[in-house]
């Protein structure tokens, strides 16, 4: 079955430490890999996407994610996080019918002001 | 621009009564989404609309939710009779696909509807 599975539930931080979010999926066709964030009281929105082309792409808000292929892996990366930061996390693929997608259970970002 | 719209942002019921949510997407988006969202878990896709067409229902529960997007761009979602199990955030997301059907653009979220059902 198609699934999207994000290994860590809930993630705290002090600010200016480095961010890793795992995500990996199972997927074998035309790869579109989304990262989507919900700041608290605010509705989910994108923060990233992979479409094609260079496997490491940038998004808002200095975040980052790069897809590798062999390890069906597409890993959000941030050098150095801030309070505001503090949000929950989504990966997302595709899944189900065409055009659909799969969304991860989510990781719970905490930042230590 | 304006986003999404959804209401009632709150919804409280007991079980067994009828419920439904409403979704405007934003003006022009083509494709409507309902999702399901569990406390501690990523949305669940209910069905997806093209215009008018539902051309995804698969995960929707038809022997008690319905929808409908009459005119292709509101939508209403409706459960009835509403069970215990129903509680939860129901997302409407909309989304402009120019690349025809299937394609993955960026979804855009409404606020949500959380329902409890007592």
């Amino acid at each position: 079955a198609q699934s999207v599975s994000q290994h860590n539930h809930h993630v705290i931080l002090s600010e200016a430490a480095s961010l890793e979010l795992g995500c990996n999926y199972s997927y074998g066709g035309t790869v579109n890999l989304f990262w989507y964030v919900q700041y608290p009281g605010q509705h989910l929105q994108l923060l990233l996407k992979y479409f094609s082309g260079d496997p490491l792409v940038k998004g808002i808000k200095g975040f980052e994610a790069e897809f590798i292929k062999s390890k069906f892996s597409f890993n959000l990366r941030k050098p150095s996080v801030q309070w505001s930061d503090t949000a929950e996390y989504f990966c997302a693929a595709p899944g189900g019918s065409q055009g659909n997608l799969i969304f991860g259970k989510g990781t719970k970002l905490s930042v230590k002001p | 621009e304006a986003g999404v719209v959804q209401s009632p942002r709150y919804k409280i019921i007991e079980k067994k009564q009828p419920v439904a949510f409403w979704c405007n997407p934003i003006s022009g988006h083509n494709t409507l989404y309902w999702y399901l969202q569990n406390l501690g878990q990523g949305p669940e896709l209910l069905i997806r609309y093209e215009n008018e067409e539902a051309v995804d229902d698969s995960q929707l529960p038809k022997d008690r939710f319905s929808a409908e997007r009459l005119k292709g761009v509101d939508s209403t979602l409706k459960i009835q009779p509403a069970e215990l199990g129903d509680s939860a955030v129901y997302l409407c997301a909309s989304s402009l696909d120019q690349g025809g059907s299937g394609s993955y653009n960026e979804q855009f979220f409404g606020p949500g509807t959380r329902l409890t059902v007592l």
